[in-house]
Order: C-alpha cells, then structure tokens, then sequence
C-alpha cells in the first residue's frame, strides 16, 4: 500500500518560519505536490517537485529527498492568513495519474 | 477565467436515496478526477477521466457509485442507494492533456447521509 505521513497539527508565530515535513513510502514515485486547503475552500497548489533539492516561490518553498522519501514545506515571514491545512500528495503512477495524498497538517498561526 | 466548480455544495440525503454530484472543469482541461474525504481520513482517490473515457476507476468503492463524462466535459457522481458510510466531501478536479503537473481543484460537494 502507500503511505504518507505528515504531523496532524503545527503552530508557529507570525513573523517567524515554519517546516513541515512529509515522508512517503510509495510503490511508484513520479513527482510529490503541496497543497494549501483553508476550511470550506478547494485545495491549492502551492509546489512541485520530481527532482532532488530544494524549489522556492516567494514566501514558500519545498524541498525533495527521493532516496529518502522526504520533503518538507518551508514557509517564511508567516502571515495570519497561513492558518490552513497543508496537504504533502505523490503521484504514484505515471503521467497524468491521480494524486495520493496525506492527511494533511492543520497549521496555526498565533500573534 | 472560471476555475472547476462542483454542485451541489452541500446535499443532504436519507439513506437509501440517490445523490448526484456534478463537476465542471477548467474549460479545455481533459484530464478530470474525483476524490473523496471521508471525516478525520485523507482526500482519497476516485476515479480519473481523460476527455470522456475512463483512464483509472481503482478508487472507487463499490458499484453503488457511477461516474460519467459524457461528451469529455461536465462530469457526474452518481451514488445510489446511498449509505451512511458515503458521508464526507466529493471533490473534482481538472488538469491540463498530457501535463504531469498540478491538479486543481473545486470546492467540493459536502454529502451527509441521515
């Protein structure tokens, strides 16, 4: 089976910088996905990686191990609206197959 | 431009009654997926359509469920009869032909069987 495992719940400070780590354990690899989800809303994506190292988009970037089944989220100068869940997928298959996804962790920012 | 959009938002139903969920993806997005998030579980997946035909139907749970993509563009989630166990979000998805990159997603359509 696949499993994805990421911590249920983190919070951090506003201002301050958060990593949110995600290891998986998969019977195929063909790339691995964050996504942002706030309550009620669609998931969005955030980042992609399928290469080893590190790919930054503005206050937010991402990180991929493949030979060690690790990524981690790393998320800077934090702003009350990064209070959501943050979702760490692989695609499992090739192409345009579906996502796998963790459960997610639900990220809480405090003045 | 418009993003993927699913109806209803929120469907209450008794069990044993049918449901259908709809989705409209990105205009020209071939590729579209339903998921689903049962309460404290992760968003599982469906099944995945490209264009009208069934790429990948794996994730669906019984035949109780029905999906359709006729014509390659809305789509339907039919559930029929409906249990309790069904309860949880249906989310969709589109994606660009041929693109491994990202998904994206609609709203999603709440379900609670009483």
């Amino acid at each position: 089976g696949q499993n994805i495992d990421q911590p249920t719940e983190m919070t951090a400070t506003e201002g301050a910088i958060v990593q949110i780590n995600c290891t998986y354990q998969t019977s195929g690899f063909n790339g691995l996905f964050w996504y942002q989800q706030h309550a009620g809303e669609a998931p969005t994506f955030l980042s992609y990686n399928v290469l080893d190292g590190l790919e930054e988009k503005g206050r937010f970037s991402s990180f991929l191990s493949r030979s060690k089944g690790y990524s981690y989220l790393l998320l800077k100068e934090l702003q009350m609206k990064d209070s959501a869940s943050y979702l760490c997928a692989v695609r499992v298959g090739g192409g345009a197959d579906g996502l796998t996804f963790g459960k997610g962790t639900h990220l809480i920012i405090q003045p | 431009e418009a993003g993927v959009t699913q109806f209803p938002s929120h469907s209450v139903i008794e069990k044993g009654q049918t449901v259908t969920l709809r989705c409209d993806p990105i205009s020209g997005h071939d590729n579209l997926y339903w998921y689903r998030r049962v309460m404290g579980k992760e968003i599982k997946f469906l099944l995945h359509f490209v264009k009208e035909s069934k790429q990948d139907e794996s994730g669906m749970p019984n035949n109780r469920f029905l999906a359709e993509r006729t014509g390659g563009t809305y789509s339907t989630l039919k559930v029929q009869p409906a249990e309790l166990e069904d309860s949880g979000v249906y989310f969709c998805a589109s994606s660009v032909t041929g693109y491994a990159g990202e998904l994206f997603f609609g709203e999603g359509s709440r379900l609670t069987v009483l």
